[in-house]
């Protein structure tokens, strides 16, 4: 398919594992944006991808959580030492990326993490 | 900070008749404002956008958004719902980066 892909769609773990979600973005896209969506609330911000660099870390919540991307393509948002008010619904969303260009962001199915 | 609100919790209509989800928002400057839509279990689908110029934006599936700088507001509407249009609707403004600021989210009932 041609759109955002995230994998897994469902995590369940045990507090205190790490998580390691994954996304991969539409192909040419050169901005990818993860959110966090905590049950019956909107998305929060968490970081922002230009290319491999991430010039907008500042919706991380914490030290425990980190993410990388390989050139222009897929990212990996790992969450080490999980705790319970990690639950929730990860959302990968990618864009064509020239800042100030205004394009619609394209969003994953999202990966829903249980922390039991 | 650009933000947006949206009043509403859930908003119950009856099929065939308008829908409107309404949207107000905060920003330093012109806003860059989005509606985006999300089915059970699925990411969020893009609607329609208003970046500049006519006030009335028109976008997917037959909604369309009025933008009203001296209300700050920029409500959602289509004129006959659908059973399907049951979902949660999220407004959003663009910040710097491109990244969005979401609202709380509506969640739209439309009764057969």
């Amino acid at each position: 398919g041609a759109g955002v892909s995230q994998s897994p769609s469902n995590k369940v773990t045990e507090k205190g594992k790490d998580v390691e979600l994954r996304c991969d973005p539409i192909s040419g896209h050169t901005a990818l944006y993860w959110y966090r969506q905590r049950l019956g609330q909107g998305l929060e911000f968490l970081i922002y991808f230009q290319g491999n660099s991430a010039p907008d870390k500042s919706g991380l919540p914490s030290d425990r959580f980190s993410a990388e991307r390989t050139g222009e393509s897929v990212s990996t948002l790992t969450i080490q030492r999980t705790q319970q008010e990690d639950s929730a619904v990860y959302l990968c969303a990618s864009s064509p990326g020239v800042v100030g260009s205004n394009q619609p962001q394209h969003f994953g199915d999202g990966t829903r993490l249980s922390i039991l | 900070a650009q933000s947006v609100a949206q009043p509403e919790d859930q908003v119950n209509v009856a099929e065939g008749n308008p829908l409107t989800v309404k949207c107000t928002y905060s920003v330093s400057g012109n806003p860059y404002l989005f509606w985006y839509v999300q089915y059970p279990n699925r990411g969020l689908q893009f609607l329609l956008k208003y970046i500049t110029g006519d006030n009335l934006v028109k976008g997917s599936y037959g909604f369309e958004a009025e933008f009203n700088k001296s209300q700050t507001s920029f409500h959602l509407k289509k004129p006959s719902a659908l059973v399907s249009d049951s979902a949660l609707y999220f407004c959003a403004v663009q910040e710097g980066n491109n990244r969005l600021a979401f609202g709380k989210g509506n969640q739209v009932v439309v009764i057969p």
